[in-house]
């Protein structure tokens, strides 16, 4: 089957960097991505990391260890309007018929504190 | 146009009863996906379409689902004989289809459905 693990809850300061970790199991790969999402809002695209290494984007940082099925979204210099839910997802196999199938993590919830 | 409109924001119904959900993608996006959110939860990849087309229905929870897409842009989701396990927040996102392209899915900003 499928499945994706993250914490479930993160709390830091403003000012401080927060690692956020997304372990995966799926029957195929072809690319994690991670999204944010405030309370009552829709969620927004963040990172996607298709291959090894680390993708960075302003203040926040996308890694994908494919031979370990792990990733972690980097959020540095953390402000208030951080504080919004943060999905991993990834694209898993690609069907023969040339569906799609996203898988999307439980969530983890980040509260930053003053 | 701007971003992915749905519609309605929001839906209260009788248990038993037919809805149909509304997504206008984001112009020139062929690529449209359905999601689920439960409260709390996080999202339940339902059906994917390419074009008109959704290859794999695999995603839509029972039979009472159906989705389809015309002219390669609007498209609807349709529950018949709602039940009150079908209340949550309904997603629709949309993305263009180059390889890369799947991952930054574009969100509305969702139905809410309670079923009473």
């Amino acid at each position: 089957g499928q499945s994706l693990e993250q914490p479930s809850e993160v709390t830091a300061v403003e000012g401080a960097i927060v690692q956020i970790n997304c372990t995966y199991q799926t029957s195929g790969f072809y690319g994690l991505s991670w999204y944010q999402q405030h309370d009552g809002g829709a969620p927004t695209f963040l990172s996607y990391n298709a291959l090894d290494g680390l993708e960075e984007t302003g203040r926040f940082s996308s890694f994908l260890s494919r031979s370990d099925s792990y990733g972690y979204l980097l959020l540095q210099e953390l402000q208030m309007k951080d504080s919004a839910s943060y999905f991993c997802a990834v694209r898993d196999r690609l069907l023969d018929n040339y569906g799609q199938n996203f898988v999307f993590g439980p969530g983890t919830r980040l509260s930053v504190l003053p | 146009g701007a971003g992915v409109s749905q519609s309605p924001s929001n839906k209260v119904t009788e248990k038993g009863k037919d809805v149909e959900l509304r997504c206008d993608p984001i112009s020139g996006h062929t690529a449209l996906y359905w999601y689920r959110q439960s409260l709390g939860q996080g999202l339940e990849f339902l059906i994917y379409f390419q074009g008109n087309s959704a290859p794999d229905k695999s995603g839509l929870p029972s039979d009472r689902f159906s989705a389809e897409r015309t002219g390669g842009s609007v498209s609807t989701l349709t529950i018949q004989r709602t039940q009150q396990e079908d209340s949550a927040v309904y997603l629709c996102a949309s993305s263009l289809v180059t390889s890369g392209s799947f991952y930054e899915q574009y969100f509305g900003p969702g139905t809410r459905l309670t079923v009473t």
